[in-house]
């Protein structure tokens, strides 16, 4: 089955400085990418996702990378703010898979005013 | 439009106790799944159901049971309780019509002592 590995799994970062968080898969067929966002006590939240037909989106301060033939894709936010503090998911879908993501570990995002 | 509902969202109970937590959702989504969150683990598949009727287990399913007898509804249940389900856990649903982002329930904190 998909096995999805995410680092790191803590990140601090100065407000302003950028935050970037990899992912890597192992199933090829996987076509579906998408990041969630979880606040404290929160549920997660879907913040960007990516289809395997594109190599990179971008949404304002966030944007996503993908790279099929290695497998892996990240997450990029750029000047950093303290409401971007929060545990960041990144996950893995394909056509036949039922509604089914496989979820990377999370990685806790501090950032520092 | 509440979008997925879960209910509690805070339990305690004993060892050996059973229970089953709720979820229900107005978008029309055929698929629904239950995740359980641990520290460090991301969100790890419990079971899932595509429709109506039909379901399957994810990669944690031992101690755990659904029905899926309406769209709407995905109840778990726990049948006799240990600490080790000891988690919290989020309902989600996502439509199958192509690859798109899963939403998720507020979540149900559950201690077992």
């Amino acid at each position: 089955g998909e096995n999805v590995e995410q680092h790191p799994s803590t990140l601090s970062v100065q407000e302003g400085d950028s935050a970037v968080i990899k992912c890597t898969y192992s199933d090829s067929a996987s076509n579906y990418f998408p990041w969630y966002k979880q606040e404290l006590g929160k549920r997660p939240q879907l913040i960007i996702d990516i289809r395997s037909n594109v190599g990179e989106k971008k949404d304002q301060r966030i944007a996503v990378t993908l790279n099929k033939t290695a497998k892996h894709f990240s997450l990029h936010i750029t000047e950093t703010q303290p409401e971007d503090s929060a545990v960041y998911f990144c996950a893995a879908s394909k056509t036949d898979s039922w509604g089914k993501f496989q979820f990377g570990a999370g990685t806790q995002v501090v950032v520092t005013p | 439009n509440a979008g997925v509902t879960q209910t509690p969202k805070f339990q305690v109970l004993k060892t050996g106790q059973s229970m089953t937590l709720q979820c229900a959702q107005d978008m029309n989504h055929e698929y629904m799944s239950w995740y359980r969150q641990d520290p460090g683990m991301g969100l790890r598949l419990i079971h899932y159901s595509v429709g109506a009727g039909i379901t399957d287990q994810g990669e944690v399913p031992n101690g755990y049971n659904v029905s899926r007898s309406t769209t709407e509804d995905f109840p778990l249940r726990l049948l006799s309780a240990a600490p080790s389900q000891t988690s919290v856990y989020f309902c989600a649903s996502r439509t199958p019509t192509g690859e798109t982002e899963a939403f998720f329930g507020q979540g149900t904190r559950l201690t077992v002592v």
